[in-house]
């Protein structure tokens, strides 16, 4: 089983419109999460953190944590045509040597103009 | 800014042939690498972690003698696919961190397609 779970699969929003993407972590190991997006022919770049519970807002995006039940999702408000791409949380945990970073199975996006 | 270059960023070999990929990190120092296999459905396996001075941690379902590592020093690391078959197809991604962080900044991967 997946120690990062994520929904849903994939989302068709109409632009201007709040897109939302959800996970839910089966190891409480996790210490750290992060939100990583990945455009067609390029790899994931981290797009924000959260290691705290509650609200974190960067611009238009805003991720949500809540430690006790291990879930974290990220809402793009006034979602953009460019922000069409794939959507993965990321939950790592310090381990001998550095941190492991384990990757939920993606939300493909996609903002229709 | 800190940035993963991955070479080359796609490649072809016959069934049970090998291929060599190289992780360049530039702008910072890459304390660990960690290698990523991303399948064709788009998840995403750990394959390794990789420490300077320390000993590589290869993932379940993953050894040293199918996918040798070097990390030999804080800017680089090479990953090789020995004997590759359709099964070890996908993009893989080469991710550097910077001590201290807990994230990995990421390479554009290098795509292994097998005939």
């Amino acid at each position: 089983q997946q120690k990062v779970q994520q929904s849903p699969e994939s989302l068709s929003v109409p632009e201007g419109g709040m897109a939302s993407f959800n996970c839910t972590s089966s190891d409480r190991n996790f210490q750290y999460f992060w939100w990583y997006r990945q455009h067609s022919g390029e790899g994931p770049k981290a797009l924000m953190s959260i290691f705290s519970d509650g609200d974190k807002k960067e611009g238009r995006f805003t991720a949500h944590l809540n430690k006790a039940s291990l879930h974290v999702s990220l809402h793009i408000r006034d979602s953009q045509p460019s922000d069409s791409a794939l959507y993965f949380c990321a939950a790592s945990e310090h381990v001998t040597g550095g941190y492991k970073v384990v990757f939920g199975s993606g939300t493909r996006l996609l903002v229709s103009p | 800014g800190a940035l993963v270059y991955q070479y080359p960023r796609r490649t072809i070999c016959k069934s049970g042939t090998s291929m060599r990929m190289e992780c360049q990190a530039v702008g910072f120092q890459a304390t660990s690498v960690a290698w990523y296999r991303q399948s064709p459905q788009k998840t995403f396996e750990l394959i390794a972690l990789s420490t300077v001075n320390s000993a590589i941690k290869y993932e379940q379902n993953f050894t040293q003698e199918k996918f040798p590592i070097s990390h030999p020093n804080l800017s680089f690391s090479s990953m090789t696919v020995l004997n590759a078959y359709l099964e070890d197809r996908g993009l893989y991604l080469c991710g550097a961190r910077l001590q201290g962080n807990s994230d990995y900044t990421f390479g554009s991967g290098t795509r292994l397609l097998v005939i």
